[in-house]
């Protein structure tokens, strides 16, 4: 099987604009979650989605959003950029909802914010 | 927040010898899991243990829970080059369903 693929995997944007990330799960899994990685808070968890609906979502402001589709691909978008949003984001699929389950993460896509 | 803290922050050991980190937490838990990253990349699963397991073993990796304590610990044997990475571990909360990593331990193999 593919394993999780994670588009694009590098991206610069400037402050204020806004970006789609977008994240393809192994298939037939039906959850995505989305982390943030950065050297100063490392790893937090912005949100999850099965069955196309959040079912769980981390500290983050309202510019962090996502979304599922039928077919299970994920997307998220952060409106109004700001330099510390500059990170790593990750996403992980795992077959059925997240608890008990092991997850599988993808390249991630590196951002950075002029 | 973070709710799990690696111990120690960074090591360095020789090739073959055997490395071994912590991590503690603070709430209690339905698994721990034990993630590794090559610099900054990926996570790749390396083993899960749940709340009602003390030890499990896949390989050269060697887990140990202590949910009296709070901390788990995962040692690796005969360590290789390739081991170099750093290692996170996870926590699923009771009743809070959210993956909580921990700060990660930086291990550097030296050949």
């Amino acid at each position: 099987k593919a394993g999780v693929t994670q588009t694009p995997r590098y991206l610069i944007k400037t402050r204020g604009q806004q970006v789609t990330l977008s994240c393809s799960p192994i298939s037939g899994h039906r959850s995505v979650s989305w982390y943030q990685q950065t050297p100063g808070q490392g790893l937090q968890f912005l949100f999850e989605y099965f069955s196309e609906t959040q079912r769980n979502k981390g500290n983050f402001p309202g510019r962090f959003s996502g979304r599922q589709f039928s077919n299970s691909r994920s997307e998220m978008n952060v409106s109004t950029l700001e330099l510390g949003d500059s990170a790593l984001y990750l996403c992980a699929s795992s077959w059925r909802d997240r608890a008990q389950e092991t997850q599988y993460f993808g390249p991630g896509t590196r951002l950075l914010v002029l | 927040s973070q709710q799990g803290e690696e111990d120690p922050q960074a090591l360095s050991i020789q090739e073959g010898e055997n490395a071994t980190m912590n991590c503690s937490y603070k709430t209690s838990i339905n698994n721990l899991q034990w993630y590794r990253q090559n610099s900054g990349r990926g996570l790749v699963h390396l083993i899960l243990i749940r709340s009602n397991e003390r030890e499990k073993h896949s390989g050269r990796l060697r887990v140990t829970l202590d949910t009296s304590k709070k901390s788990s610990s995962l040692l690796i044997t005969a360590s290789r080059a390739a081991d170099t990475a750093s290692y996170f571990c996870a926590t699923e909360e009771v009743g809070n369903e959210k993956l909580t990593f921990g700060t990660g331990t930086r291990l550097t193999i030296i050949p």
